[in-house]
């Protein structure tokens, strides 16, 4: 039963790029959650989707950034027009009750 | 929103040793996990505990939720157990955003 995937591991990108993280979730597992996590410093949650659904976003900026869980394929989390503070580890956790599974990170580097 | 705090920020001890970490929070949870992430940045499920007691090997955990807080126990530490500890905890029911503490950095010298 595989975990959590997230692709790619490693994410370079200039600045005013776009990024675009994606993740699968365990097999059965609806929800879908993201943190980003900045040098030397806990996690910090995002945003959390169902299918075709965002349930909270209360922790995405307001500008660049965008997430979506659609009916048939991986979560993707989207970051436009990247600037060098987007510079961190982005997790990615899914679940089907209370204990969330984390994938290995996705760091991106914006130089 | 809820707050978590986590003590000691540092721990360095000898293989062999035992420790104590612990998680205080500031709002009733229903969801509490400690993580350990390891050297190479991936994080482990430890626990799921939102109250009561758990063992794994050398490792245990209690939550006294009344209280507020938590602990997480390690045994006879290795090497392997070096990383930083995180406790992240949840407050409403279903919504199981997690919130995390700033970490407990463990360093095992051989």
């Amino acid at each position: 039963n595989a975990g959590v995937m997230q692709n790619p591991r490693h994410l370079v990108r200039r600045r005013g790029q776009e990024a675009r993280l994606r993740c699968s979730p365990m097999k059965g597992h609806s929800h879908v959650y993201w943190y980003r996590q900045l040098p030397e410093e806990g996690l910090k949650f995002m945003v959390y989707l169902q299918k075709e659904n965002i349930i909270d976003e209360s922790g995405m900026p307001k500008e660049r950034f965008s997430a979506e869980f659609p009916k048939e394929g991986p979560s993707i989390l989207r970051i436009q027009q990247v600037v060098r503070g987007d510079s961190a580890a982005y997790f990615c956790a899914s679940s089907i009750q209370e204990t969330q599974y984390f994938g290995p990170g996705t760091r991106l580097l914006v130089l | 929103g809820i707050q978590v705090e986590q003590s000691p920020p540092d721990l360095i001890l000898q293989e062999g040793a035992n420790s104590t970490l612990r998680c205080n929070f500031s709002d009733s949870v229903n969801n509490l996990q400690w993580f350990h992430q390891n050297p190479w940045g991936q994080l482990i499920n430890l626990f799921y505990i939102p109250s009561g007691t758990k063992q794994n090997g050398r490792l245990s955990a209690t939550t006294v939720a009344t209280e507020r807080y938590s602990l997480l126990y390690i045994s006879s530490s290795q090497t392997t157990d070096s990383g930083v500890y995180f406790c992240a905890v949840a407050s409403n029911f279903g919504n199981e955003k997690l919130t995390f503490g700033t970490g407990t950095r463990l360093t095992i010298i051989p």
